[in-house]
């Protein structure tokens, strides 16, 4: 079975680095997402990512955050100061077709900001 | 702004035993329901789902139920069996406007031997 796989698994780094998040999609499928889970809080949406643009972002995805798919198939989460809140679970997620079909998601990338 | 609320943290649950979670939420325009599973240092795995046209859909050892009227729905599952130890998630979708997951804040589920 197809899946979403992200890295790196572990990233720690210093307060105000820039950071970069991976993640190779499910082939073939057309929406990409961003969420996070602060230690012990809920799973929040970043932004959803359709035909090369946003589509849509929460009021966490402020201007320290970028996404893009460089080369049509990594889709990458950028943050350009990393600040110590950051510090969460990042998972990436994908669906063939938004709406109505299930967003599967990747194993996430532990960002650890000191 | 809690959308969508699990208002149990936690349950624990005989082997063999049916589990029920809940999940209620306030946002009227949600018409996809979805369940997920997640296991520590994973990411959330997808279980079942509903659509706000059914009242319950059901896959195996797992059955959701969908209660437009009283903005609820639930999982059960039936039987428990100690590898379905996990939190679970329960989120939700406005699919007219937006494709993003609302999510609850998990219900932990420990099935005993």
């Amino acid at each position: 079975e197809p899946e979403v796989t992200q890295t790196p698994s572990h990233q720690v780094t210093q307060m105000g680095q820039e950071v970069i998040l991976r993640c190779v999609p499910i082939s073939n499928h057309l929406y990409f997402y961003w969420y996070r889970q602060i230690l012990g809080q809920k799973v929040e949406f970043l932004v959803s990512f359709y035909n090369n643009e946003i589509s849509e972002k929460s009021e966490i995805f402020d201007d320290q955050f970028s996404v893009e798919r460089p080369d049509g198939s990594n889709f990458t989460l950028k943050i350009r100061s990393t600040k110590l809140e950051d510090s969460a679970m990042y998972f990436c997620a994908n669906n063939w077709w938004s709406s109505t079909d299930t967003q599967y998601f990747g194993p996430g990338t532990r960002l650890t900001v000191l | 702004d809690q959308q969508v609320k699990q208002n149990s943290p936690s349950l624990s649950v005989q082997e063999g035993r049916i589990s029920i979670l809940n999940c209620d939420y306030t946002n009227s325009m949600f018409d996809y329901f979805l369940w997920y599973k997640k296991y520590p240092a994973e990411g959330p795995t997808f279980l079942i789902s509903i659509s706000s046209i059914k009242d319950k859909n059901e896959d195996g050892r797992f059955t959701v139920f969908l209660n437009k009227s009283a903005k609820h729905l639930s999982l059960h599952i039936v039987p428990s069996q100690p590898g379905d130890s996990a939190v679970y998630f329960c989120a939700a979708s406005d699919t007219g406007t937006a494709s993003k997951l609302t999510f609850g804040t998990g219900t932990r589920l420990q099935v005993m031997l």
